[in-house]
């Protein structure tokens, strides 16, 4: 089945500054690969997604690249705001598998204000 | 309000004692999911269902049962046999018309054994 690693699983950064989260995963058939972030006490909320037939989506302060040939895509957020801080989790899933989803572990992003 | 409604959001429990998670979603989504969530370990799949009167077990069923007899509500007992119950536990939806593969979460539940 599907493995995503996701790194790192924290990540300190000064408000304004950038923050990257990488994932790979191991299934070549997966084609779909959503962000969540995570609030304190609170469900996981998809912030951005890609699909495999793109290299880069962007929304705002966030982007989503996807390299397919290495199995690995991430996420950026720019000029990062205190309210970013939270747990983003990366995911990976393909029809093959029913369109489940496999989460990566999660990264505590902190910013500093 | 549209959306997934978890409950109770804190829950106590007695060593050997079963409890139900309540889970109720108004938005019309075939499939519905239990996931748990442990310190630094991710999301865990506990069981799914993407049509009422049927699930499947997903990668950490052991300890849990569900059943699906509406399409709104999908409860999660944890049972006795849970060897770690204490966790934060999370509903989420899939599907409808405009099926995206997004999965919406509910709060989430955290059960605490004592």
């Amino acid at each position: 089945g599907e493995n995503v690693e996701q790194h790192p699983s924290t990540l300190s950064v000064q408000e304004g500054d950038s923050a990257v989260i990488k994932c790979t995963y191991s299934d070549s058939a997966s084609n779909y690969f959503p962000w969540y972030k995570q609030e304190l006490g609170k469900g996981p909320q998809l912030i951005i997604d890609i699909r495999s037939n793109v290299g880069e989506k962007k929304d705002q302060r966030i982007a989503v690249t996807l390299n397919k040939t290495a199995k690995h895509f991430s996420l950026h957020i720019t000029e990062t705001q205190p309210e970013d801080s939270a747990v983003y989790f990366c995911a990976a899933s393909n029809r093959n598998a029913g369109n489940m989803l496999t989460f990566g572990g999660g990264t505590r992003l902190m910013v500093k204000p | 309000d549209g959306g997934i409604t978890q409950s109770p959001k804190y829950l106590f429990r007695k060593e050997g004692q079963n409890v139900t998670l309540s889970c109720e979603q108004n938005l019309n989504h075939d499939a519905m999911y239990w996931y748990r969530q442990d310190p630094g370990q991710g999301l865990r799949l506990i069981y799914y269902s993407q049509i009422v009167n049927d699930f499947q077990k997903g990668d950490i069923a052991e300890g849990y049962s569900v059943s699906r007899e509406k399409k709104e509500s999908f409860p999660l007992t944890v049972t006795s046999a849970q060897k770690n119950p204490t966790a934060f536990y999370l509903c989420a939806t899939n599907g409808g018309s405009s099926n995206t593969g997004e999965l919406f979460f509910g709060e989430g539940s955290r059960l605490t054994v004592l």
